[in-house]
This record gives structure tokens, sequence and C-alpha cells, in this order.
């Protein structure tokens, strides 16, 4: 059961912009930093953003997030045919006290 | 470099427990640093956190799985292992095993997919 909203799709020509919205509440992202996964098919998720704007090293600077009060965004800049994936955003949820993750936003390079 | 395996049953029948292995190399499952962790998704649907283990042996669970979930932890293996009883077709899913911190979740196992069927 997903807890993090997202929306279901997201698309865009090579070289465009494109964002990701997700939306959670006050015990998640509104006091927990995001996460942002990429994830392909058959394969495994891979962390992509940490704390609401890091990149792990061999990220390319193209994706970036950023966060405001309860909701956050991820946004790949420069859109290439790689990027075509699954992407899902995460954070700690104080009541959980553990994680929650987005309902998943498949990318699609036209 | 950290790496995670998963290892079980590849077939689970309904109402059986489903039972998984996670064997750690590159770190240690005391850590007290992190939560091992247990995720799962539906084939094509979205990610669902099951529970963790840290500091050794202290677990946190889904409440919407906590009736059903046990997590425990094998040091001297350096192995931490998932429990979900009474399983039924809604638990078929990939499981993969994760060490996760409140900052990231940086290492996954390739994930296993255990379908629940008679």
């Amino acid at each position: 059961q997903s807890v993090l909203t997202q929306p279901p799709s997201a698309s865009g020509t090579p070289g465009q912009r494109v964002t990701i919205s997700c939306s959670g509440s006050s015990s998640n992202i509104g006091s927990n930093a995001v996460k942002w996964f990429q994830q392909f098919p058959g394969t495994a998720p891979k962390i992509l953003i940490y704390s609401n704007n890091q990149r792990p090293s061999g990220v390319p600077d193209r994706f970036s997030g950023s966060k405001s009060g309860a909701s956050a965004s991820l946004a790949i800049s420069g859109l290439q045919s790689e990027d075509e994936a699954d992407y899902y955003c995460a954070a700690w949820d104080d009541s959980q006290i553990g994680y929650v993750f987005g309902t998943g936003t498949m990318v699609t390079v036209l | 470099q950290v790496q995670l395996q998963e290892s079980g049953p590849g077939l689970v029948k309904p109402s059986e427990t489903l039972s998984l292995t996670c064997t750690v190399s590159g770190d240690s499952v005391s850590s007290s640093s992190y939560y091992w962790s247990w995720i799962r998704q539906p084939p094509g649907k979205g990610l669902e956190w099951i529970g963790y283990t840290y500091y050794g042996g202290s677990t946190n669970y889904n409440p919407s799985l906590k009736s059903r979930v046990t997590i425990s932890v094998d040091t001297s293996k350096n192995q931490f292992s998932l429990k979900l009883n009474s399983v039924t077709a809604a638990d078929t899913a990939v499981y993969y095993c994760a060490r996760a911190s409140l900052t990231m979740i940086a290492y996954w196992g390739q994930g296993t997919l255990v379908p629940v069927s008679s």
C-alpha cells in the first residue's frame, strides 16, 4: 500500500525536461528527507537522489530533486532514451517507523 | 563492496509460510548504522516496505503485515531472514533484501520472485 502519490506516467521527447511529483504528509515527506529511485524492468531499484537533492556519485547531473513542505519533485533535464524507466519516491515515515514508497511513475521517451 | 543475495523456495502454496534468507557480504548485519530490510514488489506494481532488523536483532514491521511477518538475524552467518505466514495469491511478488539508513537505501539484492500458487 503506497502512501506517497505520484502520477502514473510522464513523457517527453529527447532533450526535453520532465518533472515527476511526489505528494506525502507531515509524517513522511513533511519531516524527513526524500529519496528517488530508478528501476528498469527485471532489475532492482537504484538510488538516484537522496537527502532531497543529493546525487550519489555516478548519477548524471541531469537528474535533480527538490522538496517543499510535504511534496517533492524529480526533474530530468535533457531527457535521453536511456532514461525510460520507472521512478519511485520514498521517505522515512515517523508513524510507521519505516520507509514508505510512492506509487511509481513510468517515464516514456517519445 | 556491499552485496546482498536473496535465497529461498521458488514457489509457496496458499496458507503456507514464505521463508527467505538474505546473505550479506562486505558489511556486518550487526552494524548499528543500518536497517537490514525486506521490500517487495508485486508483478507490475509498486514497492512495499515489509520491515527490518537492526542493532543485531531488534525489528520493526509494516503495520499492514505485522501480524504475519517475522524478521530475524543470524550474526554467525551474516544473514537475515524473512518469514511471512498464511500467504495468499496477493503475496506473490519479487522480494528484495536491502541495506537502508535514514539517508538512503543504497544496496539492494537482485530480488527473487516468489509465486503463491497451489
